[in-house]
């Protein structure tokens, strides 16, 4: 059972316009969720995160949406840029621990 | 969908003792395993790079006298904290990455360790 899903496998974006990553969860005790974007041949980096407690985290072009009563949330990246050509991963953390629980990745394709 | 298999998910050790930790790849040939570790209420930070016949890269920080990484098959890859300590207590997290033009990265599903 995937407890944290990230239903596109692919997005292709044209550089300048917005890209919209979703990630949707089904264990409600997850309390914080985060984002990590990974390029080929290198391991993944962090990206962004946000608590349970907030709705809406703003990290420069990133941001992070939660919306605990979907168990969804979504990562922003605007305006896009070819750089960001990577696949991003959502994790989320339950509050009993540490553990990280990992969606499939998105791979973000931004277009010149 | 591809499994990575992480082994033990708990351990409690005594300082000065070494301890390690196995990461499969359980139906894919992983061409390169990752190593993290996480501190509470932080993300992860990655540890190494293993690739498989070769020696693993460490990130800047890291010692690697203390964290043994072996990559002896493209299906398993497993890390010692030797002589561990308390400090080392720590979740660590491996990812095995597929090879190929659309690779993609699984993860384990972690190893807590508590050094006594």
């Amino acid at each position: 059972d995937q407890q944290v899903k990230q239903n596109s496998p692919s997005l292709s974006v044209q550089e300048g316009r917005i890209s919209i990553l979703n990630c949707d969860y089904t264990n409600s005790m997850f309390d914080y969720f985060l984002w990590y974007k990974k390029y080929p041949a290198e391991g993944p980096t962090f990206l962004i995160s946000i608590s349970s407690i907030k709705d809406k985290n703003e990290d420069g072009r990133f941001t992070v949406f939660l919306n605990k009563s979907a168990k969804h949330l979504s990562l922003h990246i605007v305006p896009s840029q070819p750089g960001d050509s990577a696949v991003y991963f959502c994790a989320a953390r339950g509050n009993a621990g540490n553990m990280l629980t990992f969606g499939g990745g998105t791979r973000l394709m931004v277009k010149p | 969908g591809a499994v990575v298999s992480q082994h033990p998910s708990r351990v409690i050790c005594k300082s000065g003792t070494s301890v390690k930790i196995e990461c499969r790849s359980l139906d894919f040939q992983a061409t390169t395993m990752f190593w993290y570790r996480q501190f509470p209420k932080q993300s992860l930070m990655l540890m190494a790079t293993s690739n498989e016949g070769s020696k693993a890269t460490y990130e800047q920080g890291v010692e690697k006298d203390k964290f043994l990484i072996n990559h002896a098959s493209l299906t398993l890859s497993t890390l010692t904290v030797t002589s561990a300590h308390p400090e080392d207590s720590s979740f660590y997290i491996c990812s095995a990455q597929t090879g190929g033009p659309n690779e993609k990265l699984f993860f384990g599903s972690g190893t807590q360790l508590s050094v006594l």
